[in-house]
């Protein structure tokens, strides 16, 4: 019973860098998410998908890219590594009108 | 000014007392979300309510859409609930807007 699976658990970038975060889920969900986690901040939303080929920017979508080909797949893609993307993100899926579930996060540090 | 705003921000109870943490918004919603995550750990989905009244063990959370405001309370505290709560908003779609959340320590 996976949930929603998210690698890696941690990592440190150096600046310019790229990388991708994946994530993937295995409860059939059309809706998923990417949210950026930073010291006393609420969650913020990066990008989200309603299902696979449509992707839509969230609320700090700057310096990162996502693709949806599958359902159960939505990896979020850093291109050049910012000392201020440094944070703890988390992909989440859900059914609509349903409450999301969230992975467990990765920690990300850009030096 | 957020358009949800916690209280308190941080929360230090004796085991066994009643805790409530308010969560008050400034939006239309469709539905509140009381989520919690414990110290480096994930988020968890504790609630999801459009009206009235949610009871999940010792949890229980209140909705009043007129106020805009929403409680959870936590009976009979136990220092495992010690974690972040976490209020968030949906207002369309399934977005969510999320508040600061709200650190509970329970001593034993």
């Amino acid at each position: 019973n996976a949930g929603v699976t998210q690698t890696p658990k941690f990592r440190i970038l150096k600046i310019g860098q790229s990388m991708t975060l994946q994530c993937t889920q295995d409860m059939n969900h059309n809706y998923m998410y990417w949210y950026r986690q930073d010291p006393g901040m609420g969650l913020k939303l990066i990008y989200y998908s309603v299902g696979a080929g449509i992707t839509d920017k969230g609320e700090v979508p700057n310096g990162y890219n996502v693709s949806r080909s599958t359902t159960e797949d939505f990896p979020l893609r850093l291109e050049l590594a910012a000392p201020s993307q440094t944070s703890v993100y988390f992909c989440a899926s859900s059914a609509r009108g349903q409450p999301q579930h969230f992975g467990d996060g990765t920690r990300l540090s850009i030096l | 000014k957020n358009e949800v705003e916690q209280s308190p921000q941080n929360l230090t109870a004796q085991e066994g007392e009643f805790i409530t943490i308010n969560c008050s918004y400034s939006v239309g919603i469709s539905a509140l979300h009381w989520l919690q995550q414990h110290p480096g750990g994930g988020i968890v989905s504790l609630f999801m309510l459009s009206s009235g009244k949610k009871k999940h063990g010792r949890l229980i959370a209140t909705i009043n859409i007129q106020e805009k405001h929403s409680s959870l309370h936590i009976t009979a505290s136990h220092p495992r609930d010690s974690a972040v709560y976490i209020c968030a908003l949906s207002q369309y779609g399934n977005k969510l807007v999320f508040g600061a959340g709200t650190i509970l320590r329970v001593k034993s």
